[in-house]
């Protein structure tokens, strides 16, 4: 059965950083792109990051370019979201997400529950 | 970036009858090379993460009950939920992941009337 558990969440002051962490189990980990999902309170779904089986090739949404940095351990089974420069527009509940198949352009099959960020002063 | 409007934004419906939501893309999603519409529907219960329920804009999920449907192509996809059960009470998203960033609707949300 997949798993997916993040952590790593938390209130976090304007301008701040917080590293998010995505514990990946029961299934091949290193075979598949991974995602970043948001969800503001109250609001939709945001697609915000994915990388490569490799960790060679990432993707970001505009509003997160050059704060965010995504990065996985397939030694740990581990996807991480670096968060610099928070703003109260990034106040979400982040969730994992495994990429179905070998590519970037497949839907989301599992999701982890979430972990929620807040930034606020 | 290929937007995605999902219509209506929110619709009640007796248990028992149908529910229909519609999504638009802003450009087709229709990969011509393998005849696949790259588009997703997922349902978001109160409190959970989402779950997914359609691939291809079509193709059931492991596990979805055979009320729920997927149809369209290129830019109009629909979702039906053939006789509303209870259980159904969700938000539910469509996302195109023919091109990043991967969008998705704004999300409609099914209530029972």
């Amino acid at each position: 059965e997949v798993q997916l558990v993040e952590s790593g969440g938390g209130l976090v002051q304007p301008g701040g950083s917080l590293r998010l962490s995505c514990a990946a189990s029961g299934f091949t980990f290193s075979s598949h792109w991974m995602s970043w999902v948001r969800q503001a309170p109250g609001k939709g779904l945001e697609w915000v990051s994915s990388i490569k089986q490799d960790g060679n090739e990432q993707f970001y949404v505009d509003s997160v370019k050059g704060r965010f940095t995504i990065s996985r351990d397939n030694a740990r089974n581990s996807l991480c979201l670096q968060m610099n420069s928070l703003r109260a527009e990034d106040t979400a509940v982040y969730y994992c997400g495994k990429v179905n198949e070998n590519t970037a352009y497949r839907h989301i099959d599992s999701w982890g529950r979430g972990t929620l960020v807040t930034v606020s002063s | 970036d290929i937007v995605v409007t999902q219509s209506p934004d929110s619709l009640a419906v007796s248990l028992g009858e149908r529910a229909t939501i519609n999504c638009k893309s802003s450009q087709s999603v229709l990969y011509s090379s393998n005849n696949k519409n790259y588009l997703a529907w997922y349902q978001q219960k109160p409190g959970q993460p989402p779950t997914l329920l359609f691939y291809w804009a079509s193709t059931r999920e492991s596990g979805v009950p055979d009320r729920f449907s997927g149809s369209g192509s290129g830019t109009d996809f629909t979702l039906t939920i053939s006789s509303l059960q209870a259980e159904d009470v969700a938000v539910y998203y469509c996302q195109q992941y023919y091109s990043t960033p991967q969008t998705f609707g704004q999300g409609t949300k099914v209530e029972i009337k």
